[in-house]
């Protein structure tokens, strides 16, 4: 069975501090992977997509980047954390050429 | 892009069946209907989805127009566990879903 597992589950970070949000996916061979954000009462929106390893879109610009060091690892991450970053980051599967995603548990992240 | 509308609220009590209506009106042909539902502090759970014909699985039947422009997801025997927000979206490019608002839905018990 497939397993998506996202860490830390939560954190509380300072203005200006830098950010590294993790995923991996077990039991699935290059699947496709998403990065998804919600800030609180807010809409759902993906932020990048990877289809491969050390390759990843950008879809929102929200001064976040992504990496794909492995087939079954996604990287969200920044040098320098904003107050607007706080939200609620979510990571997502699909298999090749299926539209269908399967959500993780999230990372709610809280920055002061 | 194509959107979607659904109503931002529905009640049911419990063991009862709930109609969840979704409008779109500007629907693509080779654009496919999705149902997710999300519980708070938790991701979306996927639903069910279709493009033309009705389909059915062990958590939802989708009923989808003939002229697609609008589709029902119908839940049956709702529990207090079916209580979420409902979100009906179209896949308007490869990889790419837009979620809106959805529909908060209350199980009364």
């Amino acid at each position: 069975a497939q397993t998506i597992h996202q860490w830390p589950v939560a954190e509380i970070k300072a203005v200006g501090s830098p950010l590294s949000l993790g995923c991996t996916i077990k039991g699935k061979s290059s699947p496709n992977l998403y990065w998804y954000w919600q800030a609180t009462g807010g809409t759902l929106q993906q932020l990048f997509y990877s289809i491969t390893v050390g390759q990843v879109e950008s879809v929102v610009q929200l001064n976040l980047s992504a990496s794909r060091p492995k087939d079954d690892q996604f990287i969200l991450s920044t040098e320098k954390l904003l107050l607007s970053h706080s939200g609620f980051y979510l990571c997502a599967w699909s298999l090749l050429g299926e539209d269908t995603q399967y959500f993780g548990p999230g990372t709610r992240l809280l920055v002061l | 892009d194509a959107k979607t509308t659904q109503p931002d609220s529905m009640e049911s009590t419990e063991g009862e069946t709930v109609h969840l209506p979704c409008s779109h009106a500007t629907i693509s042909g080779n654009e496919y209907i999705y149902w997710y539902r999300q519980v708070p502090l938790q991701g979306p759970e996927y639903v069910t989805h279709g493009l033309q014909q009705n389909t059915t699985n062990s958590m939802a039947f989708l009923a989808i127009a003939s002229d697609r422009k609008s589709s029902t997801l119908i839940l049956t025997h709702v529990s207090l566990r079916d209580a979420a927000v409902y979100h009906c979206i179209l896949r308007v490019a490869h990889n790419k879903l837009t979620f809106g608002q959805g529909t908060v839905l209350s199980v009364i018990p």
